[in-house]
């Protein structure tokens, strides 16, 4: 593919109800990350997968929320209970190496979740 | 209480002036910082990047500058046309931190005609 891909592009949801949200990343980037962007707002940083290695977790902001990434491809954002402070927009990137400077991230355009 | 961060800091400039965006960093440590573009439903765009052993680079009609002294960068943009509205967004990256990168709040950059 040409670009990052997230889907679905809008999810509504209600409160207490699980979400899933997916990313497929440029083919071949090593690096794939999720962030958060609440309205008006920037992003905020919520895990990061390099490779074989654990994922830095560090962003997630309760045990609510979990990734995974499966062959070091896609991945796949839950948001378990949710709550109407998770809605926002789920941004992923993903780039060609982690862990030096210098390695562009492409983002996708956002799956918009909306937790009635 | 207000949420701040509904209420963006907001350029305005004239089509074919020239638009500076500035930004403030947190970290003194931070080796590496990107400008990004976001248009209205869109996700970030990569548009200019500087390591922290510069001071200066220049892209096609963008500058961005790195004054580590103060913790600032600054974004220009030579004669600012429609297309370049957007809410523009710099982040610096964490050393030891992977890629993981800290954006600031953004500045929405309108151009009038």
């Amino acid at each position: 593919g040409a670009g990052v891909s997230q889907s679905p592009s809008n999810k509504v949801t209600e409160k207490g109800k699980d979400v899933e949200l997916r990313c497929d990343p440029i083919s071949g980037h090593t690096a794939l990350y999720w962030y958060r962007q609440s309205l008006g707002q920037g992003l905020e940083f919520l895990i990061y997968f390099q490779g074989n290695s654990a994922p830095d977790k560090s962003g997630l902001p309760s045990d609510r929320f979990s990734a995974e990434r499966t062959g070091g491809s896609v991945s796949t954002l839950t948001i378990q209970r949710t709550q109407q402070e998770d809605s926002a927009v789920y941004l992923c990137a993903s780039s060609l190496a982690a862990g030096a400077p210098g390695g562009e991230q492409f983002f996708g355009p956002g799956t918009r979740l909306t937790v009635l | 209480g207000e949420s701040v961060g509904l209420h963006l800091p907001t350029l305005s400039v004239q089509e074919g002036d020239n638009s500076i965006i500035n930004c403030a960093y947190s970290n003194s440590a931070s080796d590496y910082f990107i400008w990004y573009k976001q248009e209205s439903g869109k996700g970030p765009q990569f548009i200019i990047d500087i390591r922290s052993n510069m001071d200066k680079r220049q892209g096609q009609r963008v500058t961005v500058l790195l004054n580590k002294t103060v913790k600032h960068l600054s974004l220009q943009i030579a004669a600012t046309q429609p297309g370049d509205s957007a809410v523009y967004f710099c982040a610096e990256n964490e050393p030891g931190g992977g890629n993981k990168l800290t954006f600031g709040t953004g500045t929405q950059l309108k151009v009038e005609l």
